[in-house]
């Protein structure tokens, strides 16, 4: 499997503008998360999917921040209007049963 | 709310051992991993240990767990200079529901 796969890699873009984030999940994998990454802040859980349903939002910093999971293959993370203090990692993971997180290389966001 | 704290920083030379240490608030935390990141990648699961453990071996890697301080630590032995990453222990009372320290950087010197 080539396990989770994000894009794009790099995004730099400017402020306002609308940001979207994509992510495969491994085949079979039940749950799907996003995660962002910041030096101040850390690893944070923005959002956790099971069977494509959103189960825990709680992360998500405001309204500008959505996510869809349409279906088992794909997920969103979309950002709109873009701030600077956007700018961080944002990774997607994805798990089945057994509780182990498969990280994807992450998407690394630039908002000038 | 859970909150996991970690040392940011370790520097060892190769071939000793490397001790990681973490703390974590919530005494119901059942789940308890180490993951590892390197440059410009996701984080991988190195190994877990359920709060029903007190040590748990896995090659180079142990882990142990002081459930009455609520201590997680991480030992390497025979450090290399691949194992140069960063270190996240990560707790929770769900397996999807973790928090993530905030990382120790371990710089393996030659």
């Amino acid at each position: 499997d080539a396990g989770v796969i994000q894009s794009p890699r790099h995004e730099v873009t400017e402020m306002g503008q609308e940001v979207t984030l994509r992510c495969k999940p491994i085949s079979g994998h039940n749950s799907l998360f996003w995660y962002r990454q910041t030096m101040m802040r850390g690893l944070e859980l923005l959002i956790y999917f099971n069977n494509n349903v959103p189960i825990d939002d709680s992360g998500m910093p405001e309204d500008r921040f959505s996510a869809k999971m349409p279906n088992a293959s794909f997920s969103t993370l979309k950002i709109q209007p873009s701030e600077p203090r956007d700018s961080a990692v944002y990774f997607c993971a994805s798990s089945s049963n057994t509780g182990e997180l498969f990280f994807g290389e992450g998407s690394r966001l630039t908002v000038l | 709310g859970e909150d996991v704290e970690q040392s940011l920083f370790l520097s060892v030379r190769e071939g000793d051992s490397s001790v990681i240490n973490c703390t974590y608030t919530d005494s119901s935390s059942t789940y308890l991993y180490w993951y590892k990141q390197e440059p410009g990648a996701g984080l991988q699961l190195l190994t877990y240990i359920f709060s029903n453990m007190d040590m748990k071996q896995d090659q180079r890697l142990t882990v142990l767990l002081n459930k009455k301080d609520k201590h997680l630590s991480l030992r390497i032995a025979d450090t290399q200079t691949g194992d140069s990453a960063i270190y996240f222990c990560a707790a929770g009372d769900s397996s999807y529901k973790l928090i993530f320290g905030s990382g120790t950087r371990l710089l393996v010197r030659p």
